[in-house]
């Protein structure tokens, strides 16, 4: 049985850099390709980012400046760094695996408030 | 703007059928390229609902099925009940971004 859980801090201050860590447990962890996922509060999923189990890593373009995702194969996790983040980063963050061109498996979210 | 139109919102009474939409463009979304959806429950994590366009992962029952032609696709819902009330997102993977895009989503409301 595939498991996600997450973890990271909630709660930021404008400017400040946002990390999150997702843990996988069951399954493979190297045939597979990693995402994260965001849903600011009332508004629908927007893909952030993945790293590919071929090590490649694609970000979405509105958000690429900022991001940083790394994989962590030997602990079975990967990250998710954003920096400068503003209120319009407060949202709920998934972590998510894709499977084949789907996502199947979902990390239970993180709420992450930015605010001064 | 979303890639993936979606209705904002439908109703449908208890036991009715409702047939939620998915629009691409062939700009982006080529007709080679699957839809997939989501429900999302109140206060819970997106589920996969259907993959590759029709098919069901195991535990979902055979009351929602997928469809797809061209560059639409269209999730069913038969024999609506009240815990069916949920967001549904559909989600494509685009090659050319090489990432995925979400449909804006659409909030189901049984009445």
């Amino acid at each position: 049985q595939v498991h996600l859980q997450q973890w990271g801090a909630g709660l930021l201050k404008p400017s400040e850099t946002l990390s999150l860590t997702c843990g996988v447990s069951g399954g493979s962890f190297t045939t597979h390709s990693w995402n994260w996922i965001r849903q600011p509060p009332g508004k629908g999923l927007e893909w952030i980012g993945e790293n590919t189990h071929g090590g490649r890593t694609t970000y979405n373009s509105s958000l690429e400046s900022r991001v940083l995702m790394s994989v962590d194969a030997s602990r079975n996790q990967f990250s998710l760094r954003l920096s400068s983040v503003t209120a319009a980063d407060t949202a709920i963050y998934y972590c998510a695996r894709r499977f084949q061109y789907h996502f199947d498996h979902w990390g239970q979210g993180t709420q992450v408030t930015v605010s001064s | 703007q979303s890639m993936l139109t979606q209705p904002p919102s439908m109703s449908g009474a208890p036991g009715q059928r409702v047939t939620i939409s998915c629009t691409g463009s062939s700009s982006n979304i080529g007709a080679a390229d699957d839809i997939h959806w989501y429900q999302q429950l109140p206060g819970a994590a997106p589920k996969l609902l259907i993959y590759r366009n029709t098919y069901r992962p195991s535990g979902v029952p055979d009351r929602f099925s997928g469809s797809k032609s061209g560059t639409s696709a269209s999730l069913a819902i038969t024999g609506l009940q009240a815990e069916d009330e949920a967001d549904y997102y559909c989600q494509s993977y685009v090659s050319s971004l090489s990432g995925s895009v979400f449909g804006g989503g659409t909030k189901l409301t049984v009445l």
